[in-house]
C-alpha cells in the first residue's frame, strides 16, 4: 500500500535561516507531489506541485522554493525565512492516473521566531 | 479560476444534534472532483467523500451524508445525530485535470465543528 512521510514533524527556527522539509511517497509510481501550508486557524494554500521529476508549478509567489530530485522526493526548501512562514507544512500526493484524491504525509510544524 | 467557499467559519452544536456544512465552488471545467476532508486535532488530513461533477447522486454513508447539486454548485455534508468525536475541522475542495498532467486541488477556508457533550 502506498505510504507517504514527511519530517521534521517540528522544527523551531530564527529569522532568516534556511528551511529543508523532505517529503517520501511509497507503494506508487510516477505520483503528483503537493505541498500545502496551514497558518494558525486557517485553510489550506497550495504552494506548489509536481507531476514529474524536475517539474514544479508554483502557485503563490513567495521565498519559498521547491524541488523534485527523484520520483517520489519532494523537499520545500527557503533560504531565508521570515516570520510569515510560520505555519503547519503538509505534503501530499495522488496516484497517476487518479481521480485528484489526496495522501497526506503527518505534516511539518514550522515557528519561525 | 477555481473557488471554493464554505462560508460557515466555526459551527457549535450539542452531542445528537444533526449538523450540515456548506460548501460552494466555482469552476470553469466540466469535468471535476469534489472531496470533503476531516482533520481532527492530530493535524492529518482524512479523506470522507469523492464526487466527479457527472456524478450528482447523494451519498449516505452512516452518519454521514453528502448533498451535490450542480445548479448551485453545492456540495454540502450533513452528519446525523452528531458526536463529540466528529469534532474537527472540516475542508471541501476541489480537483481539476492540468494539461500539464496531474491535477490541482484547491481548498475551502474550512468550517470549525465543535460537539459538547
Amino acid at each position: 500500500s502506498q505510504t507517504i512521510h514527511q519530517w521534521p514533524a517540528t522544527l523551531v527556527q530564527p529569522v532568516g535561516s534556511p528551511l529543508s522539509l523532505e517529503c517520501t511517497v511509497e507503494g506508487t509510481s510516477n505520483p503528483n507531489l503537493y505541498w500545502y501550508r496551514q497558518a494558525a486557524g486557517r485553510g489550506l494554500q497550495l504552494l506548489f506541485y509536481s507531476v514529474g521529476i524536475g517539474q514544479i508549478s508554483s502557485e503563490v509567489p513567495q521565498n519559498l522554493s521547491a524541488s523534485r530530485p527523484q520520483d517520489r522526493q519532494f523537499i520545500l526548501s527557503s533560504k531565508k525565512l521570515l516570520l510569515s512562514d510560520s505555519g503547519f507544512y503538509l505534503c501530499a500526493f495522488t496516484e497517476a492516473p487518479g481521480t485528484g484524491e489526496l495522501f497526506f504525509g503527518e505534516g511539518s510544524r514550522l515557528t519561525v521566531l | 479560476a477555481q473557488k471554493v467557499t464554505q462560508a460557515q467559519t466555526e459551527i457549535s452544536v450539542v452531542e445528537k444534534e444533526d449538523v450540515t456544512l456548506d460548501c460552494v465552488y466555482e469552476t470553469r471545467d466540466t469535468t471535476y472532483y469534489l472531496f470533503w476532508y476531516k482533520q481532527p486535532p492530530s493535524g492529518e488530513l482524512v479523506f470522507l467523500i469523492r464526487r466527479n461533477s457527472f456524478d450528482e447522486q447523494n451519498e449516505i454513508s452512516g452518519r454521514y451524508s453528502w448533498n451535490f447539486q450542480k445548479s448551485t454548485s453545492s456540495f454540502n455534508f450533513t452528519i446525523t445525530a452528531s458526536q463529540v468525536v466528529d469534532s474537527a475541522v472540516y475542508f471541501c475542495a476541489l480537483s481539476e485535470a492540468q494539461d500539464t498532467g496531474g491535477f490541482k486541488t484547491i481548498f475551502g477556508a474550512g468550517t470549525r465543528l465543535f460537539v459538547k457533550a
